[in-house]
């Protein structure tokens, strides 16, 4: 069975260029996360999708950052315009369990997106 | 404020020895897992503990999660190269659907 993907594993852009990351999550997950990782720190929460509402989206900074779902399987991530802060890596992962339930915590992640704004 | 604190933060040890890292918060979790990182990689879930008092084996990995919810404890015996990486506790406090990360631990085993 095919993991979580996700696509570009690297990208280095200018600061106020824009960027849009893209995650395709485990077939039948209808959880779906973007995290944010700085190095060294856990990941942080920016949306959380389930099918192809956004259920949680608290933590993520809406002057720049957008995400969609749409028809509740791939994903994208956009950040327009980029700013030096936001070099980070950007985690995807998909939950097959409910919000609510013990098994919730399971999360299965990509490999990243490993974002650098010069 | 980290609503789960990982420790120690770092640690550096030879193969062969024994190490315990920690989760602690002050809230209580209806559950807790436990997740290594590699380098590059995302992270891997390793266990979930869902009762207080429980305590899981995974080879040489033993988890255990605190009477009271509140903490946990990841136990490695004999330590091999291999289970070099980022250690991340994470857990959905009660009531909330929110998932949450510890800092972590970075655990190095020197060959």
């Amino acid at each position: 069975e095919a993991g979580v993907v996700q696509s570009p594993r690297y990208k280095i852009i200018e600061k106020k260029q824009p960027v849009a990351f893209w995650c395709n999550p485990i077939s039948g997950h209808n959880t779906l996360y973007w995290y944010l990782q700085n190095l060294g720190q856990g990941p942080e929460l920016l949306i959380r999708y389930e099918n192809e509402e956004a259920v949680d989206d608290s933590q993520l900074p809406k002057d720049r950052f957008s995400a969609e779902r749409l028809k509740g399987v791939d994903s994208t991530l956009k950040i327009q315009p980029a700013e030096l802060g936001d070099s980070a890596v950007y985690l995807c992962a998909s939950s097959l369990a409910q919000a609510g339930t013990a098994r919730a915590g399971e999360l299965f992640f990509g490999e990243g997106s490993r974002l650098t704004v010069l | 404020t980290q609503l789960l604190e990982q420790s120690p933060q770092f640690l550096s040890i030879q193969e062969g020895e024994n190490l315990t890292v920690y989760c602690n918060s002050s809230s209580v979790f209806s559950s807790l897992q436990w997740y290594r990182q590699e380098p590059g990689e995302g992270p891997v879930l390793l266990v979930t503990v869902v009762t207080g008092g429980e305590v899981k084996k995974l080879k040489r990995l033993t988890f255990q999660f605190g009477d009271a919810r509140k903490d946990s404890s990841l136990h490695i015996t004999a330590a091999q190269p291999g289970d070099t990486g980022l250690y991340l506790c994470a857990g959905i406090q009660g009531g909330s659907e929110k998932l949450v990360f510890g800092k972590g631990t970075k655990l190095t085993v020197n060959p």
